[in-house]
């Protein structure tokens, strides 16, 4: 399967403990994107990378989250001290970037903050 | 933000055509309209997109009216697996090229 993958697909943890997620995107693309969904809404646009550049940050990802792109392949989306509010889907996004950008999206990781 | 106003909401008969509408007005010259489907516990789905001109592909037509202000997604054979979440995206410049999910429509394909 040559698509996007995250992992885990299911993570509980206690309000107050660290995750972390992971994505592994399409190999040859050089743009990656988290995105967050609760439930009935749309996906929230979190934050993007150019390559292992983090370019945009979303107002909705406050201190607690850290995203890393380290050699421009897999990233990593962190959340400190989780509240439960936290509790979404967690979806991250691939593409070529581009006027003509296309958005892959793998399946997404759900995280439940009891 | 999302620029896009769709109904909660749609039902068509397995079979028939599925034309989903999307309100548009504020749409700059530059911005495409994308359109995405999310079928329940999965990622959303890239569709379709446009410019201007009516486009189609394996999966759908893409009907933009001659003002841009609004334009129809429409699945010309509705199948029991085309229930989903269906996503229409406005994005350029003016959405500083992010794409912005609304609530979308939700259409319930009945057998």
């Amino acid at each position: 399967d040559t698509g996007v993958s995250q992992d885990p697909r299911h993570k509980i943890t206690k309000r107050g403990q660290n995750v972390t997620f992971r994505c592994d995107p399409i190999s040859e693309h050089n743009r990656l994107y988290w995105y967050r969904q609760t439930l009935g809404q749309g996906p929230e646009f979190l934050t993007y990378f150019q390559n292992e550049a983090q370019l945009e940050k979303s107002r909705l990802l406050s201190d607690r989250f850290s995203a890393e792109r380290p050699k421009g392949s897999f990233s990593t989306l962190e959340i400190q001290r989780t509240e439960q509010g936290d509790s979404a889907m967690y979806l991250c996004a691939s593409s070529f970037g581009g006027g003509n950008e296309k958005l892959f999206f793998g399946s997404g990781t759900q995280l439940s903050v009891l | 933000d999302a620029k896009t106003t769709q109904p909660p909401s749609m039902d068509c008969a397995e079979g028939r055509a599925a034309n989903l509408p999307c309100n548009h007005s504020t749409i700059s010259g530059n911005e495409y309209v994308y359109w995405y489907r999310q079928i329940h516990s999965q990622g959303p789905q890239y569709i379709i997109h446009g410019l201007k001109n009516n486009e189609t592909n394996e999966m759908a037509s893409l009907i933009i009216t001659e003002d841009r202000k609004s334009s129809t997604l429409i699945l010309p054979h509705a199948t029991l697996r085309d229930t989903a979440v269906y996503y229409c995206i406005v994005r350029g410049l003016n959405t500083g090229n992010q794409f912005y999910f609304g609530t979308g429509t939700s259409l319930t394909v009945i057998p």
